[in-house]
């Protein structure tokens, strides 16, 4: 089946320690997304990338890093820069930017 | 002036009835709108998206959209309890060189027997 896979599903970061979220998907999809979700709040956009090797800022994008080496796949790395990472991580991607995206089933991040 | 405003909630139908759930937004130039479901705990799984002026309806959902007063609407018909879930409104449109989708906070429905 298609879709987008993301591990692990719970994570713990220690104090000055990166950790990186993965995301995989099998859908042939150009654009990929990456978003935060803090309790009762929407979603807010950390990096997206239309294209293989090419990716941009979103509005939160500062403490994280991504990379886009291969079609299917967007690792989203956050950094000991983020001090506030505990969030739920999700990650999207869609055939172009115009239509609509589709979620995988997210990663949650929590400081130990 | 938040881009896209959504009540919270929670709103709260009895089984059976019609749920309506609301989102205006600020930016006259969204081209593109859509409606999210996301259960507690889960990731956002996407419901209807609509484009022009105008009811688009799918089963028991419909999406109403009338860019002139800015806002967008769906509504559930014959609610069941496994419809209760927070409805995330979001807008599509071109901002920073960018296409990129702008989320509500989300309505909270629930449902009850």
């Amino acid at each position: 089946d298609g879709g987008i896979t993301q591990s692990p599903k719970y994570l713990f970061r220690k104090e000055g320690q990166n950790v990186t979220l993965s995301c995989e998907q099998n859908l042939n999809h150009d654009a990929m997304y990456w978003y935060r979700q803090d309790p009762g709040q929407g979603l807010r956009l950390i990096y997206y990338s239309q294209i293989v090797n090419d990716f941009q800022k979103g509005d939160i994008a500062e403490g994280y890093s991504v990379s886009r080496e291969k079609k299917e796949s967007f690792p989203l790395t956050v950094t000991s820069a983020q001090k506030n990472p505990t969030a739920f991580y999700l990650c999207a991607s869609n055939p172009n930017s115009n239509q609509p995206q589709h979620f995988g089933d997210g990663t949650r991040l929590s400081i130990l | 002036q938040k881009e896209v405003e959504q009540n919270s909630g929670p709103l709260s139908v009895p089984e059976g009835a019609i749920a309506s759930l609301n989102c205006t937004y600020s930016d006259r130039g969204s081209q593109s709108f859509f409606w999210y479901r996301q259960y507690s705990g889960k990731s956002p799984e996407l419901i209807m998206f609509i484009y022009s002026n105008g009811d688009k309806e799918d089963g028991r959902f419909t999406a109403q959209l009338n860019k002139a007063s800015q806002y967008v609407s769906l509504l559930i018909r014959d609610s069941q309890p496994s419809d209760s879930a927070t409805y995330l409104c979001a807008l599509g449109g071109f901002s920073g060189g960018y296409n990129k989708l702008i989320f509500g906070a989300g309505t909270r429905l629930a449902v009850h027997p």
